[in-house]
């Protein structure tokens, strides 16, 4: 049984390209949690999708960010007109069904975006 | 909203010793989970330990225990007899039954084990 998979692992973009960072959930698994680490910082909650609906983007930033997670496919994390300050390791999660106060959330192996 | 802090940037440790990371949460939210990862420095998020707010006794998961003070709101990880490859970064992070449904997470502590 395969865990969470993220492609690329890692990816190089110059400022004002777009980044699309893939995650496919575990098998089953139809809730997907992206989450970002910046240098030196914890992660931060991003957005919390189901498939073909998105739940919760609170935490991620209104311009240039998008997500989507389809019913055929992997969860998409895309970056349009990347600036430096977008370089993180960016982490995807997937759970059965909506996390609750019990261990739920499997992380995959993260993507680390350098913007140049 | 809630919050995980973590006070200590860095720790060493002896080798063979054990080694407490502190932990301390904010949550007026009666039912939540705890949870630690380490972060080797490949970077992925390896799950240790979990501690739900209603767990009357300590999580242990081998070498790893969670010191769970819910009246303190602290919730520490404790790593007995430590070993060369536990050095990496230690994050706490916090998951509430209600509202969001996603970990809050601390700015983590880095350790050393020292030979």
């Amino acid at each position: 049984n395969a865990g969470v998979m993220q492609n690329p692992r890692h990816l190089v973009r110059r400022r004002g390209q777009e980044a699309r960072l893939r995650c496919s959930p575990m098998k089953g698994h139809s809730h997907v949690y992206w989450y970002r680490q910046l240098p030196e910082e914890g992660l931060k909650f991003m957005v919390y999708l189901q498939k073909e609906n998105i739940i919760d983007e609170s935490g991620m930033p209104k311009e240039r960010f998008s997500a989507e997670f389809p019913k055929e496919g992997p969860s998409i994390l895309r970056i349009q007109q990347v600036v430096r300050g977008d370089s993180a390791a960016y982490f995807c999660a997937s759970s059965p069904r909506a996390s609750a106060s019990y261990n739920e959330q499997f992380f995959g192996p993260g993507t680390r975006l350098t913007v140049l | 909203a809630q919050k995980i802090t973590q006070t200590q940037p860095g720790m060493f440790v002896q080798e063979k010793e054990a080694v407490t990371l502190d932990c301390t949460y904010d949550t007026s939210d009666q039912s939540y989970g705890l949870f630690w990862y380490k972060q080797p420095s490949s970077g992925e998020m390896i799950f240790l330990i979990y501690q739900g707010s209603y767990d009357e006794q300590n999580a242990t998961e081998g070498r790893y225990s969670l010191n769970f003070q819910k009246a303190r709101k602290s919730a520490n990880l404790v790593i007995s007899a430590s070993q060369l490859g536990d050095s990496a970064m230690y994050f706490c992070a916090m998951i509430m039954d209600t509202g969001r449904r996603a970990l809050t997470f601390g700015s983590g502590t880095r350790l050393q084990v020292q030979p």
